[in-house]
């Protein structure tokens, strides 16, 4: 089956530093994408990594292994606007059906 | 247009009756995407779109839903004898190419009561 695994919560302290990880199990991969949602609000886009390594875009970052099905979204210098639900979805080669997470809840305290 | 749209934005309906989604995606978008979404919960694939055709409807949960997409634009989601079960905010996305940023729309809030 296909399955992504990432932490349903996590909490941090404004200005520091967080890593939402995430696992998958698909048949099929071609990229891993990672979007955000705030409460009420529609996904909206991250990052991408189709390679292995680190994608960096301003605060956030996204990581990727191929070889150990994982990678990482890591925000810093947190601010409370980052509060937000976080979603890694994988890309499937085979279709390009995006398989998505469950969603991670950022909590971010002053 | 500039972004996704969706329409309507919320909709409340009785049990059993149809009901029809519209998507309107970014003009060029070649891949369309629904999904559904509970409340707190991820995202539900429903049905993808390249082009007109639909290669994966996989994600569609009975047969009384269906959806079309026409002249490689506009999409309708039609959920026939609608129950309890399909309230739920239903998401549309589109995007340039298959494996590219997908855009959303805002979504249209069901409620079937």
């Amino acid at each position: 089956g296909q399955s992504l695994e990432q932490p349903s919560e996590v909490t941090a302290v404004e200005g520091a530093i967080v890593q939402i990880n995430c696992t998958y199990q698909t048949s099929g991969f071609y990229g891993l994408s990672w979007y955000q949602q705030h409460d009420g609000g529609a996904p909206t886009f991250l990052s991408y990594n189709a390679l292995d390594g680190l994608e960096e875009t301003g605060r956030f970052s996204s990581f990727l292994s191929r070889s150990d099905s994982y990678g990482y979204l890591l925000l810093q210098e947190l601010q409370m606007k980052d509060s937000a639900s976080y979603f890694c979805a994988v890309i499937r080669d085979s279709n390009y059906q995006l398989i998505w997470g469950a969603g991670t809840k950022l909590i971010i305290k002053p | 247009g500039a972004g996704v749209s969706q329409s309507p934005s919320n909709k409340v309906t009785e049990k059993g009756k149809d009901v029809e989604l519209r998507c309107d995606p970014i003009s060029g978008h070649t891949a369309l995407y629904w999904y559904r979404q509970s409340l707190g919960q991820g995202l539900e694939f429903l049905i993808y779109f390249q082009g007109n055709s639909a290669p994966d409807k996989s994600g569609l949960p009975s047969d009384r839903f269906s959806a079309e997409r026409t002249g490689g634009s506009v999409s309708t989601l039609t959920i026939q004898r609608t129950q309890q079960e399909d309230s739920a905010v239903y998401l549309c996305a589109s995007s340039r190419q298959p494996n590219t940023e997908a855009f959303f729309g805002q979504g249209t809030r069901l409620t079937v009561v």
